[in-house]
């Protein structure tokens, strides 16, 4: 593995219940991206960051925000849950021009 | 915008045989870099190959094969002596030099059959 760490693997949480996401790195890549898969869309990029502090969003971003502090972390913050952001979140890191490497995903459902 | 169009949702192949897998993308771009990824049901997402553009030749990795025609804007991938730990949801992606983010396709559900 690429040393990558999303956390935490699974999370029931409840409409209109703040939920962060965690993704930790070992590598010391400058790139990180926080996708969502669902049935039927494949993967969807949320955020993604090109370093400390700087973030970018993605083709699904509304209703997620992101904050990258320190290298190695990269967090996704949904600020009141809903139904619709049930899914699996994955976490992605990589260095110049380099292929993706992906954390093992995290399963967010959404009562 | 770039798109990466998966047009198969699932597809089978016995076990031992040959299976090619569809992905057309669009660009304007005439650099950029083209993936598979495997994600079997353990949900973890595996590189399986990697094709740059300015390459005519085609990327192989073991039983993984590539046929890019770079003018089709065509990027399918073929598995040789299918097993059965190949099933998996298969992923084309596409990206342009300087880490712009991986645009995905919807994939393809891809099962080995004994």
């Amino acid at each position: 593995d690429a040393g990558i760490t999303q956390s935490p693997r699974h999370k029931v949480t409840e409409t209109g219940t703040p939920v962060t996401l965690r993704c930790h790195q070992t590598e010391n890549h400058r790139y990180m991206y926080w996708y969502r898969q669902d049935p039927g869309h494949g993967l969807r990029l949320i955020h993604y960051s090109y370093g400390v502090k700087d973030t970018d969003k993605g083709e699904v971003s509304d209703g997620y925000s992101v904050s990258r502090s320190k290298t190695e972390d990269f967090l996704l913050t949904l600020e009141s849950a809903t139904s619709s952001q049930t899914s699996v979140y994955f976490c992605a890191i990589s260095a110049r021009d380099s292929p993706l490497h992906f954390g093992n995903g995290t399963r967010l459902t959404v009562t | 915008a770039q798109t990466v169009t998966q047009s198969q949702p699932e597809m089978s192949v016995q076990e031992a045989e040959t299976v090619t897998l569809s992905c057309t993308y669009d660009t304007s771009e005439n650099n950029y870099y083209l993936f598979w990824y495997k994600q079997p049901p353990s949900r973890q997402m595996i590189l399986v190959i990697r094709q740059e553009a300015y390459k005519q030749q085609n990327a192989t990795e073991n039983r993984f094969s590539v046929n890019f025609q770079k003018a089709a804007k065509s990027f399918s991938l073929k598995i040789s002596d299918s097993q059965l730990g190949d099933t998996a949801m298969y992923f084309c992606a596409f990206t342009i030099p300087g880490n712009t983010p991986l645009v995905f396709g919807k994939g393809t559900r891809l099962s080995v059959i004994a």
